[in-house]
């Protein structure tokens, strides 16, 4: 049992280019979703997904885009990367019972020149 | 969601018990309250939850008052390792409640 696993570890994109940061889970967790942490910062939420085909917005969305096909999987598109998304991405997933424990996989730290 | 505040910073002696405080005076009558911890550069770790009665896990304990508006995390046997910061969240269990909202935290320092 893996847990949640995040790929790549570390990334270096310029200005505009696009990427996709991928999360894997593999206890069957219905609930996914994407945070990102700046230094000095509490974790904030990109995007969530509450089941395959249904996805929808956290608290910090613009510049980011997700898509559930699976249950398993989970990642999140930069389309054109902005110096104002380095950060380091967290990937959770959790049941959709109470009392909705997340597991965080081990992060993903971007960097944008 | 129920606000909550915690102190920024607290030091431990090693062996000795740690206990984080967490004041949330707004929380509802359906709404739990979980404590998760990061360590540096790691994905955050769930510890514990609870919504009205104290609850002990192989990690810590969680003692919440009768009228609910503060708790504490213990951690009866800090060791180095437990050196990280640590969330207190309140959060209902409606539909949505997995969307944790972390604020600063406490950064607990465990010394030798």
């Amino acid at each position: 049992n893996a847990g949640v696993t995040q790929t790549p570890k570390f990334q270096v994109l310029k200005t505009g280019q696009s990427m996709t940061l991928q999360c894997a889970q593999d206890m069957n967790h219905e609930y996914m979703s994407w945070y990102r942490q700046d230094p000095g910062m509490g974790l904030r939420l990109i995007h969530y997904s509450v089941g395959a085909g249904i996805t929808d917005q956290g608290e910090v969305p613009n510049g980011y885009n997700v898509s559930r096909s699976t249950t398993e999987d989970f990642p999140l598109r930069l389309l054109s990367a902005a110096p104002s998304q380095t950060s380091v991405y967290f990937c959770a997933s959790s049941y959709w019972v109470p009392p909705y424990e997340q597991y965080f996989g081990p992060g993903t730290r971007l960097t944008v020149t | 969601d129920a606000k909550t505040t915690q102190p920024p910073s607290m030091d431990c002696a090693e062996g000795r018990a740690a206990n984080l405080p967490c004041n949330h005076s707004t929380i509802s009558g359906n709404e739990y309250v979980y404590w998760y911890r990061q360590i540096h550069s790691q994905g955050p770790q769930y510890i514990i939850h609870g919504l009205k009665n104290n609850e002990t896990n192989e990690m810590a304990s969680l003692i919440i008052t009768e009228d609910r508006k503060s708790s504490t995390l213990i951690l009866p046997h800090a060791t180095l390792r437990d050196t990280a910061v640590y969330y207190c969240i309140v959060r209902g269990i409606i539909q949505g409640a997995q969307k944790l909202v972390f604020g600063q935290g406490t950064r607990l320092t465990i010394n030798p």
